[in-house]
């Protein structure tokens, strides 16, 4: 499984937009890259899954270059409930799903 | 939009104890799985389970712990005699894997707290 590597926190204010950004250096071919965010004291929850180039759901927006060694997730005009764990993950689409996720990227958004 | 449930929300328990956590996924999904997160630590895989078998397991999943689906719709964890470290979150999720899509859904979670 491809390593990920992403800043521990970031802090933001209520109407900007949070860019989260997460390396991969060793993603392989097949694989795909996955974020979900966790409130506290509840599951994880899907955001937004790429394989190239950019990615835009109601939620967020994912940029991946074409190198695909890095991705930045997007979200634009963030609230205080946005606040949140973000888990960028990197999963090889075959017979073995299980998600590997790390420590995260802590979001928190000030009034 | 359906979601995965899980009861009880909290389970306390004394060490030794077995316990039986519930799961229902979402009814056309076809993968499942349990999770845990110790507190202030990260999500960890358990057991995955496809076709009424487990598909992979972590080395978390040792003897202490199966996995069962007694019917068609309820996923259950057991532990069979709990210890001090098996206190922590424990998430269901379910999914089913397609051509554009393997998302997992997870449950709203049960934390385990065992005394």
């Amino acid at each position: 499984l491809a390593k990920t590597t992403q800043p521990i926190s970031m802090d933001s204010y209520e109407g900007q937009e949070v860019n989260i950004t997460c390396s991969h250096n060793n993603i392989a071919t097949n694989d795909y890259i996955t974020w979900y965010q966790q409130f506290p004291s509840q599951g994880p929850r899907f955001i937004i899954q790429g394989y190239k180039t950019k990615v835009t759901n109601e939620v967020a927006s994912l940029f991946i270059p074409a190198d695909r060694k890095s991705s930045t997730l997007s979200l634009p005009r963030v609230s205080l409930s946005d606040t949140a764990v973000y888990y960028c993950l990197v999963v090889l689409r075959s017979n073995d799903y299980k998600l590997s996720f790390g420590a995260g990227t802590t979001v928190t958004v000030r009034a | 939009e359906p979601e995965v449930t899980q009861t009880p929300s909290h389970q306390v328990t004394q060490m030794g104890q077995e316990v039986i956590l519930r799961c229902v996924p979402i009814s056309n999904h076809l993968y499942f799985y349990w999770y845990r997160q110790i507190l202030g630590q990260k999500v960890e895989f358990l057991v995955s389970f496809y076709n009424n078998e487990i598909s992979e397991k972590s080395e978390i999943f040792d003897d202490q712990f199966s996995v069962e689906r007694p019917d068609g719709s309820n996923f259950t964890l057991k532990i069979r005699s709990t210890k001090l470290e098996d206190s922590a979150m424990y998430f269901c999720a379910s999914s089913l894997p397609g051509q554009n899509t393997d998302t997992q859904y997870f449950g709203p979670g049960t934390r385990l707290t065992v005394l």
